[in-house]
């Protein structure tokens, strides 16, 4: 079946730990995003990518980091800079732009450091 | 800029009582308006979506009407279940924008009891 898949589902790391998060998807999108959650809270924009080996920054991108080297994937790197890493991390893919703008999401990756 | 407010939740009811979660939004062109739903520890779900003023989405049960003249999108269900709780999401995507980017409410989690 065509959806996103994100891993691992998920993660513990320790304090000065670089983690990197999967997103694979198989619905041949060409836009790719990140986004964060926090308990109670909305989503909020880390990196999105609209084409293969090009991407920008969102609203909350201190810390992060991203690659796009193929279509199908595009994994988020939390670095140590990254104040307050502990979230709900959630990958998202659409189709062309100027669509109607749906987003589709993977099943989420939790990151707790400890 | 382009933004989307909801209504502060909990919102909790009983089985079978009727569901309004209000959503109201501002945007600088004319934007697709959308409700996704998150069951606990999973990603978000497109639950319904309207394109163009006076539309109407609608799925599951659940309806939302595309008011432009009080720049509105208020999610309705006639009869809650159980199975209704989760957080629900109210989102705009403005083809102004570059690529499929949304806007996100800050959600409202719903709470059906037996």
């Amino acid at each position: 079946d065509g959806g996103i898949t994100q891993s691992p589902k998920y993660l513990f790391r320790k304090e000065g730990q670089n983690v990197t998060l999967s997103c694979e998807q198989n619905l041949n999108h060409d836009a790719m995003y990140w986004y964060r959650q926090d308990p109670g809270q909305g989503l909020r924009l880390i990196y999105y990518s609209q084409i293969v080996n090009d991407f920008q920054k969102g609203d909350i991108a201190e810390g992060y980091s991203v690659s796009r080297e193929k279509k199908e994937s595009f994994p988020l790197t939390v670095t140590s800079a990254q104040k307050n890493p502990t979230a709900f991390y959630l990958c998202a893919s659409s189709g062309v732009a100027g669509g109607t703008g749906e987003l589709f999401f993977g099943e989420g990756s939790r990151l707790t450091v400890l | 800029g382009n933004s989307v407010t909801q209504m502060e939740g909990p919102v909790t009811l009983s089985e079978e009582a009727f569901l309004t979660i209000n959503c109201t939004y501002t945007a600088t062109g004319y934007p697709s308006l959308f409700w996704y739903v998150q069951y606990p520890g999973e990603g978000l779900q497109l639950l319904l979506k309207a394109t163009k003023a006076d539309d109407k989405g609608s799925n599951k049960g659940f309806e939302a009407t595309y008011r432009k003249e009080t720049t509105s999108f208020h999610l309705e269900k006639g009869s809650v279940q159980v199975s209704d709780s989760a957080v629900y999401f109210c989102a705009l995507s403005d083809i102004d924008n570059a690529g499929n980017m949304l806007t996100f409410g800050g959600g409202t989690r719903l709470m059906v009891k037996p």
